[in-house]
């Protein structure tokens, strides 16, 4: 049972590229997350979506973009990278149970643009 | 909007000392409140939570009691251990199942413990 698995772990981009970020899971859960990790900052919501078909921004949406077609999977674009978007990347899933609310996270993706 | 606030770091400490992480937060309603922690190189694993005021999460002798009157949910181990090193995030979910899985975080703590 592999969980939330995200490709690659890290990654170096020229500025103006484009990439995608891979997240895959296999917990069957409705509920998936972008966030991104800057020291001093915690980490910070980018996308999510409560299921296939449905996405919404989160918190710093602007330079990324998302799709939903199935629920495994929920890749991230950055359509033109910039040095401001050199960071930790972390999908996470989340099973809702009435208040029970846990998120499961993968390993990161490390994003380093030059 | 919800907010977190956590102690700033780093956090240094001997093994076996007194570990005290402190969290405190703003929210409307009444929000599930989480600890997550970070070990060098790996994503974040859940460390415990807590979903209604005066409920005690527990894992691994590390606890967190939901206080809704000073509406804080700080960190607490007896004796840490060199193990215990990694940064620790205080996180909060919106209540009554609308959160869509989104959490708030704070800005982490780093714990390092020394032999």
């Amino acid at each position: 049972n592999a969980g939330v698995t995200q490709t690659p772990k890290f990654q170096v981009l020229k500025t103006g590229q484009s990439m995608t970020l891979q997240c895959a899971q296999d917990m069957n859960h409705e509920y998936m997350s972008w966030y991104r990790q800057d020291p001093g900052m915690g980490l910070r919501l980018i996308h999510y979506s409560v299921g296939a078909g449905i996405t919404d921004q989160g918190e710093v949406p602007n330079g990324y973009n998302v799709s939903r077609s199935t629920t495994e999977d929920f890749p991230l674009r950055l359509l033109s990278a910039a040095p401001s978007q050199t960071s930790v990347y972390f999908c996470a899933t989340t099973f809702t149970g009435g208040l029970n609310t846990e998120a499961f996270f993968g390993q990161g993706t490390r994003l380093t643009v030059v | 909007g919800n907010s977190v606030t956590q102690m700033e770091g780093p956090v240094t400490l001997s093994e076996e000392a007194f570990l005290t992480i402190n969290c405190t937060y703003t929210a409307t309603g009444y929000p599930s409140l989480f600890w997550y922690v970070q070990y060098p190189g790996e994503g974040l694993q859940l460390l415990l939570k807590a979903t209604k005021a005066d409920d005690k999460g527990s894992n691994k002798g590390f606890e967190a009691t939901y206080r809704k009157e000073t509406t804080s949910f700080h960190l607490e181990k007896g004796s840490v251990q060199v193990s215990d090193s990694a940064v620790y995030f205080c996180a909060l979910g919106n209540a009554g199942g609308t959160s869509y899985g989104k959490l708030t975080f704070g800005q982490g703590t780093i714990l390092t413990v020394h032999p």
